[in-house]
């Protein structure tokens, strides 16, 4: 089992590029998340997907959308990429309210 | 909007010296647990505790759930080099929703 993946591992982009950030697990989960990591701020959730074919905003969804293509995958989309999206994005899935499992993170920066 | 803080935000202690960390939210939570981030890895689930005033153990680590449902508290015995990192609480409110703390991070001083 690979767990949770995610890809790519880095990330640069000028400001008002776009680009997709791809998410996948292979255990089954219902539910998957996507997080951002800034230093001293902890996770904020951006947005999650308690099941295929919803999704519904967390904390911090100013400036994405997310797409449950199916099951397996959850990405994450940044339209016109700031400076302030600069950040550590993780991907996670777990079962309703059981532990999450979390993919090794995105590093993106945005010039 | 709910908010969950951690203190403290550093610790650094000697080997053998014992570490906790606590954890506060503004509203009663369903669940709480707790993850640990190794630098430059992701958070990994330690465990989940859903009753009011419930401890549970794990070898050297000790977590408690507040008798309101609003507080947490991890106690690590005897630290090793091994338990550096930063912990993360999370709040639940709600089925889906988790509230991350702002996480404590911990070194170690062999």
């Amino acid at each position: 089992n690979a767990g949770v993946t995610q890809t790519p591992k880095f990330q640069v982009l000028k400001t008002g590029q776009s680009m997709t950030l791809q998410c996948a697990q292979d255990m089954n989960h219902n539910s998957m998340y996507w997080y951002r990591q800034d230093p001293g701020m902890g996770l904020r959730l951006i947005y999650y997907s308690a099941s295929e074919g919803t999704t519904d905003k967390g904390e911090v969804p100013n400036g994405y959308n997310v797409s449950r293509l199916n099951k397996r995958e959850f990405s994450l989309r940044l339209e016109s990429a700031a400076p302030s999206q600069t950040s550590v994005y993780f991907c996670a899935s777990g079962r309703a309210v059981n532990e999450q499992f979390f993919g090794p993170g995105t590093r993106l920066t945005v010039l | 909007g709910q908010q969950v803080m951690q203190i403290p935000q550093y610790q650094h202690v000697q080997e053998g010296e014992d570490f906790t960390t606590y954890c506060n939210s503004s509203t009663t939570l369903s669940n709480i647990q707790w993850y640990k981030q190794r630098p430059g890895g992701h958070p990994v689930f330690l465990i989940q505790l859903v009753k009011s005033g419930e401890v549970k153990k794990q070898k050297r680590l000790t977590f408690q759930f507040g008798e309101a449902k609003k507080n947490s508290s991890l106690h690590i015995t005897a630290t090793q080099t091994t338990d550096v990192g930063t912990y993360f609480c999370a709040g639940i409110s709600g089925t889906y929703k988790y509230i991350f703390g702002t996480g404590t991070r911990l070194k170690v001083l062999a």
